[in-house]
């Protein structure tokens, strides 16, 4: 299993500015995603990091909005640039390893509010 | 392409009761399916996965599902529920052989004494 622990775990920041969120895995892992879970809803996946290329990014989000860091197996950051209200929500990174087939863990998330 | 869909968006039930939180799934391949639990303000927790191993998944917490190839399902049950059961549950599926998840709408176990 993997441990990961994300940080902040909530923030309240002022509409225009920019948050960084990072996650730290307890072991190397291949693969690092960041999900975004708006109130009263599911998770939708913004974008999976490998370490040593940009990340992909899913329909609906983009690199100048969410751009992404991974510098090492173990390490990774989401920033949320230029924030309105309607980004407010609780943001996920998870591990998962398709090769050995295992489940996805999360961090505890960071619970982002926009005012 | 895959989908997640849970029939119900609340469940409710009494301590001690049975619970059924439904999920049916859509996928192209033989898929990898997860339960997962989320407290309020708190992170997912892995409940339960099926692999292709047995189709008869036991979880932690008196939790178990059944893959259910013919009616695409694999819905989660409980003999009885505890009051720590409320949260909110997800049922997840992966292709298999990729990393990226596709997670349900979620449904709301509420809990009463």
């Amino acid at each position: 299993s993997a441990v990961i622990s994300q940080k902040p775990s909530r923030d309240i920041c002022q509409r225009g500015t920019s948050l960084t969120i990072q996650c730290q895995v307890d072991s190397q892992v291949t693969m690092m995603f960041w999900y975004r879970q708006q109130p009263g809803q599911s998770l939708t996946l913004i974008a999976t990091a490998n370490q040593g290329s940009e990340a992909t990014y899913e329909s609906g989000f983009v690199i100048d909005k969410f751009p992404i860091s991974r510098p090492n197996l173990t390490f990774s950051t989401l920033t949320v640039s230029n924030m309105s209200p309607e980004d407010s929500s609780i943001y996920l990174c998870s591990t998962g390893d398709s090769q050995m087939n295992t489940e996805a863990f999360f961090g505890q998330g960071t619970r982002l509010t926009v005012v | 392409a895959q989908s997640v869909t849970q029939l119900d968006s609340h469940v409710s039930v009494s301590e001690g009761t049975p619970v059924l939180l439904r999920c049916n799934y859509s996928s192209s391949y033989s898929p990898s399916l997860f339960w997962y639990v989320q407290h309020p303000n708190k992170g997912l927790q892995l409940l339960l996965k099926y692999t292709s191993a047995a189709t008869l998944v036991k979880g932690i917490n008196g939790f178990e599902a059944e893959f259910k190839k013919s009616e695409t399902s694999f819905h989660l049950t409980k003999p009885s529920a505890h009051m720590s059961d409320a949260a909110e549950y997800f049922c997840v599926v992966r292709k298999r052989g990729y990393s990226t998840l596709t997670f349900g709408k979620g449904t709301m176990l509420l809990v009463s004494p």
